[in-house]
């Protein structure tokens, strides 16, 4: 069971592109997360979301609570970028996470 | 330097040893979790903590034991270390309630 669905789960992309990334969820959540993942294997929190967007510099992140969808989008893609990003739901009936399978992102000079 | 530290960075054990992976945060932060990450695969929790003295099982517990004596320590013990726990283990922590999360850098085991 795959409580929570990325795609793609693989993208490569040209430096400067806009690059979105989606997550789908089948469980009422409290709050939904963007994660970070860097080849080195550290984790960091990119966005947490309970309604609407955010934006934090390049990044922007939408939910859709009805739909049960969120998108994180990247605009002016750059090779810094490149990075595993996990989208991940706290569950609204208690305190458990779920968490996508990820989507690795290279972004190419 | 606040944060979430989580020690050792890599181990190898053989079938049958015990360990204890150790995390800890300054935060006084509430919330604290174990997962796993295995490739393929996304993150799984392990065991959680809403507390001092309280911790709770996650989607996949066996084979673990945690414990939460202070806020600011969540270990993680393997009791007895099988191949199938060769992973890489993220601890976390945050405030309860739908707050931002802050991880650990990992802890690559390998069980041979």
């Amino acid at each position: 069971k795959n409580e929570v669905e990325q795609s793609p789960q693989n993208l490569t992309a040209q430096e400067g592109e806009f690059i979105t990334i989606n997550c789908s969820y089948s469980v009422g959540i409290s709050a939904l997360h963007w994660l970070q993942q860097h080849p080195g294997g550290g984790i960091v929190s990119l966005f947490m979301l309970s309604s609407g967007k955010k934006k934090h510099g390049r990044l922007i992140a939408t939910i859709n609570i009805q739909e049960k969808h969120s998108s994180l989008h990247i605009t002016a893609s750059h090779p810094r970028d490149s990075a595993v990003y996990i989208c991940a739901v706290r569950s609204n009936t208690g305190n458990q996470f779920y968490f996508g399978t990820g989507t690795s992102l290279t972004v190419i000079p | 330097n606040a944060g979430v530290t989580q020690t050792p960075k890599f181990q190898v054990l053989k079938t049958g040893q015990s360990m204890t992976l150790q995390c800890a945060q300054d935060m006084n932060h509430e919330y604290m979790s174990w997962y796993r990450q295995d490739p393929g695969m996304g993150l799984r929790l392990i065991h959680y903590s809403v507390g001092a003295g309280i911790t709770d099982q996650g989607e996949v517990p066996n084979g673990y034991n945690v414990s939460r004596s202070t806020t600011e320590d969540f270990p993680l013990r393997l009791l007895s270390a099988a191949p199938s726990q060769t992973s890489v283990y993220f601890c976390a922590s945050s405030y309860t309630g739908s707050y931002g999360y802050t991880f650990g850098s990992g802890t690559r085991l390998t069980v041979v």
